[in-house]
């Protein structure tokens, strides 16, 4: 069945760089995504990659799309205090529901 | 920026009680969804809902659930009888076919407590 599989916590310094990994099973994946959710808010869409690319950059997000080993990751460069919160790891075929996976906590060291 | 309103935001009900979670997608979207997360755990599909049927559900959404779309704006997730371990977060989402879960909406979520 759909598995997403990421790491539950990463603690980073204010000012570096963030890498947060994700596996997932389903190689009829047609989107995979990066959600991010604040304490106690709803669900952010930050960003997201069609299956066919193999990389996308946005401002200080860059996600990395490996196909072949079913690797998706999201780097946030800087990272600031604001970017404390749970990254989700999600994907899904073509006009199909969204699998996540468990969400990284993201920690930010002073 | 249009947006999924989902009311009430908290809802806190007694076992055994119906309670009946409201959404409003947005307007020309055609495909809705709920899901929901256990405190601390991840998000779980629940339930897609196309066409005025459900297109799919999952293992959780039991026949102690049913989705609505009475009016043609509101999209209700129906628990019959509440069990303490419905309490959760639900969220609602809403998208157009062909644009994938790329252009799924979600709603800021309706948290459930069941005491």
């Amino acid at each position: 069945g759909e598995d997403v599989e990421q790491s539950l916590f990463l603690s980073v310094r204010e000012g570096d760089s963030s890498v947060i990994n994700c596996t997932y099973t389903d190689s009829s994946s047609t989107y995979l995504y990066w959600y991010k959710q604040e304490p106690g808010a709803g669900l952010q869409l930050l960003t997201y990659i069609f299956s066919n690319m193999d990389m996308k950059q946005d401002q200080r997000l860059t996600v990395l799309l490996n196909k072949k080993d079913k690797h998706l990751s999201l780097r946030i460069a800087d990272t600031q205090t604001g970017d404390s919160a749970i990254y989700f790891c999600a994907e899904s075929r073509r006009d199909d529901k969204i699998i996540f996976g468990k969400g990284t906590r993201l920690h930010i060291l002073p | 920026e249009p947006e999924v309103t989902q009311t009430p935001s908290h809802q806190v009900t007694q076992m055994g009680q119906e309670v009946i979670l409201r959404c409003v997608p947005i307007s020309n979207h055609l495909y809705f969804y709920w899901y929901r997360q256990i405190l601390g755990q991840k998000v779980e599909f629940l339930v897609s809902f196309y066409n005025n049927e459900i297109s799919e559900k999952s293992e959780i959404f039991d026949d102690q659930f049913s989705v609505e779309r009475p009016d043609g704006s509101n999209f209700t997730l129906k628990i019959r009888s509440t069990k303490l371990e419905d309490s959760a977060m639900y969220f609602c989402a809403s998208r157009n076919p062909g644009t994938g879960g790329a252009g799924a909406f979600f709603g800021q979520g309706t948290r459930l407590t069941v005491v």
